[in-house]
C-alpha cells in the first residue's frame, strides 16, 4: 500500500457546518479507505471506494474518488460536535500493508 | 461480533520489565496487525500475521517480539524497552484476501497506552 497525504492538516468549523477534507496518492489503487480517530482511541474505518467508483454514500458521509487526479474527499454534512476527530485516508494497492497519512484534524465547535 | 480487545488498556513498565500486550478478535479474521502510534502521529504498521504466519515485519527492533498463537490472538512481548518505546499500541485484524473476503478493512482495538521509565 502506500501513503495517503491529507488537506487541511487541521479543521475548524461550527456545529452544522459542512467539512471536506482531501486526500491525494501517488499510484494506481484497488480502493481508498477513510477512518476516524477520536482522541487516544483505536481507528474506526468509515467507509471504503473501489477505483472503478466515483461516490459512495454512508450516511451523513460522502466520498468521491478521482483516479485520474488520484485524489480523494470526505464530506461530513451537518456536522457535530461528535465529529471532532482526526480523519485519515488509506489508498490500497493490496495486500496487507497500509500507510497511513498524517491525517486531518477535525474540530467542531458547538 | 465486530469487536477488537485489547489489554492491558494502559501499561507502565521500567526498561527492564517485561510485559505482553494482549489482541483478542472473534470475527473469524485471518489477519491481525500491531501498529504503534506516537502523539499526533498517524499509526505506523509494526507487524502483520496472516493465518497464524508473520508476514510483514517492518524492521522492528527485537524487543518486541509477537506472537499469534491461534487465529483469534495475536500478543506483542516487550522486552527492555526504552522511553522513547512510550506510545499507544493498536490492533487490527481484517479478512484476508485469499479467503476469499473484502481483505481491506480493518477493524481496530481501543489501544494500549504504554508509558516506558
Amino acid at each position: 500500500s502506500q501513503q495517503g497525504e491529507e488537506d487541511p492538516q487541521a479543521l475548524s468549523i461550527q456545529e452544522g457546518e459542512n467539512a471536506t477534507m482531501n486526500c491525494s496518492y501517488k499510484t494506481s489503487i484497488n480502493n481508498l479507505q477513510w477512518y476516524r480517530q477520536n482522541s487516544g482511541r483505536g481507528l474506526v474505518h468509515l467507509i471504503l471506494i473501489r477505483s472503478n467508483e466515483r461516490e459512495k454514500h454512508s450516511g451523513r458521509l460522502r466520498v468521491t474518488l478521482d483516479t485520474s487526479k488520484k485524489s480523494s474527499s470526505l464530506l461530513i454534512t451537518a456536522s457535530r460536535a461528535a465529529d471532532t476527530a482526526s480523519y485519515f485516508c488509506a489508498p490500497n494497492t493490496g495486500g496487507f500493508k497500509t500507510i497511513f497519512g498524517a491525517g486531518t484534524r477535525l474540530f467542531v465547535k458547538a | 461480533d465486530t469487536e477488537v480487545t485489547q489489554t492491558p488498556k494502559h501499561l507502565v513498565m521500567g526498561m527492564t520489565n517485561k510485559k505482553s500486550l494482549k489482541c483478542e478478535q472473534h470475527m473469524g479474521h485471518r489477519a491481525m496487525y500491531w501498529y504503534k502510534q506516537k502523539a499526533k502521529k498517524p499509526p505506523e504498521l509494526m507487524f502483520v500475521y496472516s493465518y497464524e504466519k508473520l508476514s510483514i515485519n517492518e524492521s522492528v527492533p527485537s524487543r518486541f517480539s509477537p506472537e499469534c498463537p491461534n487465529s483469534s490472538l495475536l500478543n506483542l512481548h516487550l522486552h527492555a524497552l526504552q522511553p522513547e518505546d512510550s506510545a499507544l499500541y493498536l490492533c487490527a485484524s481484517s479478512t484476508p484476501r485469499l479467503a476469499g473476503g473484502q481483505g481491506d478493512t480493518q477493524y481496530f482495538g481501543p489501544g494500549t497506552r504504554l508509558t516506558v521509565l
